[in-house]
């Protein structure tokens, strides 16, 4: 089975610093990396995803995410924030075959002070 | 695009009521999933869809519970004789045969 673990259930920074949300997963076999954003009352929307290849991605709302093979972890990072961003945020694995169901973490709450 | 829609956003009902969620996925996107959140978690797997066919179903999913797609478009989920647990948010995810899922706004359940 899968699993997703988001290490901080709130980041709270101030506006134009930079953050890092982050995300380790389980997996014996190989997964997709994906991270949502999930705005009060919404429901998700991608930010960006890792299927293969090179193992910086790039998203929308200028973050980024490093996939980490060897540390099984997917940090995501933003290097200016703006009061915007106040969020929360989920990191999720999927299977590359199946169903490919979502497995989430529980979230990290990102709060944006000026 | 017009995107994932679901209805209603917001119900709340007395326990023991019967209510049904609907979700109409993404034109031609052949997958359809639910999804329930709780507060403060992460969303959790309900079922899967391929076309009409309903392949897969967490243990989440109760007896209680059920849902259709029944022309492989949109889809039903309905929850019997609810209990204050169920008070949650229903997502509506759809997918092309790709890995991507399509989220819509949601349905809030508030069981009193």
């Amino acid at each position: 089975a899968q699993s997703v673990t988001q290490l901080d259930s709130q980041v709270p920074v101030f506006e134009e610093a930079p953050v890092e949300l982050r995300c380790n997963y389980s997996s014996s076999v190989s997964v997709y990396l994906f991270w949502y954003v999930q705005y009060p009352n919404q429901g998700l929307q991608l930010l960006l995803k890792y299927l293969s290849g090179s193992t910086l991605v790039k998203g929308i709302n200028g973050f980024e995410a490093e996939f980490n093979k060897s540390q099984t972890s997917f940090h995501l990072r933003k290097p200016s924030v703006h009061i915007s961003d106040t969020a929360e945020y989920f990191c999720a694995v999927n299977l590359i075959q199946g169903a490919q169901k979502l497995v989430f973490g529980q979230g990290t709450r990102l709060t944006i002070n000026p | 695009d017009t995107g994932v829609s679901q209805d209603p956003r917001h119900k709340i009902t007395k326990r023991g009521q019967n209510v049904t969620f609907r979700c109409d996925p993404i034109s031609e996107h052949n997958r359809l999933y639910w999804y329930r959140q709780t507060l403060g978690q992460g969303p959790e797997f309900l079922t899967y869809f391929q076309n009409e066919a309903q392949l897969e179903k967490s243990r989440l999913l109760s007896d209680r519970f059920s849902a259709e797609r029944p022309k492989g478009s949109f889809s039903t989920l309905e929850i019997q004789r609810t209990e204050q647990g169920d008070s949650a948010m229903y997502l509506c995810a759809s997918s092309p045969q790709s890995d991507t899922q399509y989220f819509g706004p949601g349905t809030r359940l508030t069981v009193l």
